[in-house]
């Protein structure tokens, strides 16, 4: 069975600081792997997808997360954070199955 | 111009009753999702159709009917309300099924409140 565990339900960051999202998978094929975010009252928004290509991945507005099947981990990273980044962000795996499986979420919030 | 739409956006109800949320996407994508987000903003697939057919079916009250009359709509029937139906409920769409890379476009959402 698949699975993702993101650890750190909460995590604060002060603006132009690092970010850092943790991701863990489970699978027992090479997985898609997927970062999405949901500001609040809206829907989710992928950010960035992971397709066995390159294992650095470029996403949208400045985040990056990287696969390394040795460390089963896909963490999302942004070198500065910026206000507008307050949001929650899922990680999901997908693939040997049907059906995306997301994360329990982790919500980022920006200290000026 | 709205990708993946959804009304209403909120809807307030009273235990027992009969509800419907409905979804539209103008993507011109063959998979239709609905998705429950708690309290917890845990989210968890419930139904998905490929084309107009059901793919994916989770354990789901039956209370829960789903129906797709085309490939752009794809509505949520929840007959006997509960309290624990409260939810955020989210439909999303995507050009293939879920066992691809395929991104999911989400709609806005219904928030669904049952008294």
């Amino acid at each position: 069975a698949q699975s993702v565990t993101q650890l750190g339900s909460h995590v604060s960051v002060s603006e132009g600081a690092l970010v850092l999202l943790r991701c863990n998978y489970s699978s027992s094929v090479p997985p898609y792997l997927f970062w999405y975010v949901q500001y609040p009252n809206q829907g989710l928004q992928l950010l960035l997808k992971y397709t066995s290509a390159a294992t650095l991945v470029k996403g949208i507005n400045g985040f990056e997360a990287e696969f390394k099947k040795s460390e089963t981990s896909f963490h999302l990273t942004k070198p500065s954070a910026h206000m507008s980044d307050a949001a929650e962000y899922f990680c999901a795996v997908s693939k040997g199955t049907d059906k995306l499986i997301f994360g329990t979420g982790t919500r980022l919030q920006v200290f000026p | 111009d709205t990708a993946v739409s959804q009304t209403p956006k909120y809807l307030v109800t009273q235990m027992g009753n009969d509800k419907s949320i409905k979804c539209e996407q103008n993507l011109g994508h063959d998979t239709m999702y609905w998705y429950k987000q708690d309290s917890k903003k845990f989210l968890k697939i419930m139904f998905s159709y490929n084309n107009k057919e059901l793919i994916i079916n989770e354990t789901v009250p039956n209370r829960f009917s789903p129906k797709s009359p085309d490939k752009a709509h794809l509505n949520l029937h929840i007959n006997s309300l509960e309290l624990g139906d409260s939810a955020v409920y989210f439909c999303a769409s995507s050009q293939e099924a879920a066992s691809s890379y395929s991104e999911q476009f989400f709609g806005p959402g219904t928030r669904l409140t049952v008294l």
